[in-house]
């Protein structure tokens, strides 16, 4: 059984530029929800989706915004790269109903230059 | 609003020593609380979880932790440390949507380091 699956595992841009990571939930999974991990910080929620709808939303700009697909994978894009996006993004599934864990993927580590 | 908090950044003990990373919480209503594991450059590991019930919960790896809500605490213990427990540990509380519904966010804290030493 799969668990979450992101990529890429790491990747470098520069300020200004555009940005998607992806991911796939764990099998039997509808939900995906998105956080940042700042270094030396613990993780920050940026939004959660459920039925390709954005259904919460942290304290993050618009330069963040997300897809959910049909087979329940999710993007994540941020636009205007800044040198502040610097951080490990963390892909988390669950099932809608269920109030128990998340499980989260290893993470795509972006360095914006 | 819901948080958590811990206050030790960096906790160091001796292998096969009891340990202790210390997560106090504030929230309304009934807590849900949880502790993650996050050894270097990976993803977070549930490690278990506070939802109702006894105050002592076991997990994984041998980890448990012992709610206490006079004290508003969530701290997470092991018996006899491994080296092999060398991690980043996080403390998280569910927080409900605000539309409702029981989908929700997590909300950390800024994690504990713990070292065990040989």
């Amino acid at each position: 059984d799969a668990g979450v699956t992101q990529s890429p595992t790491h990747l470098i841009k520069t300020r200004g530029q555009q940005v998607t990571l992806r991911c796939s939930p764990k099998s039997g999974h509808d939900t995906v929800s998105w956080y940042q991990q700042a270094l030396g910080q613990g993780p920050q929620f940026i939004f959660q989706y459920y039925e390709e709808e954005e259904r919460q939303r942290g304290n993050f700009p618009d330069r963040f915004s997300g897809h959910q697909f049909p087979n329940y994978s999710s993007e994540l894009n941020v636009n205007a790269l800044l040198l502040g996006d610097s951080a490990l993004y963390l892909c988390a599934s669950s099932l809608y109903t269920f109030t128990g864990e998340l499980f989260f993927g290893e993470g795509s580590r972006l360095t914006v230059l | 609003a819901q948080s958590v908090a811990q206050p030790e950044d960096q906790v160091n003990v001796a292998e096969g020593n009891p340990l202790t990373v210390k997560c106090t919480y504030s929230v309304s209503g009934n807590p849900y609380l949880f502790w993650y594991v996050q050894y270097p450059n990976r993803g977070l590991q549930f490690l278990l979880k506070y939802i109702t019930g006894d105050n002592l919960v076991k997990g994984s790896y041998g980890f448990e932790a012992e709610f206490n809500k006079s004290q508003t605490s969530f701290h997470l213990k092991k018996p006899s440390a491994l080296v092999s427990d060398s991690a980043l540990y996080f403390c998280a509380v569910r927080v409900p949507s605000g539309s409702g519904g029981s989908n929700y966010k997590l909300t950390f804290g800024k994690g504990t380091l713990l070292t065990v030493n040989p």
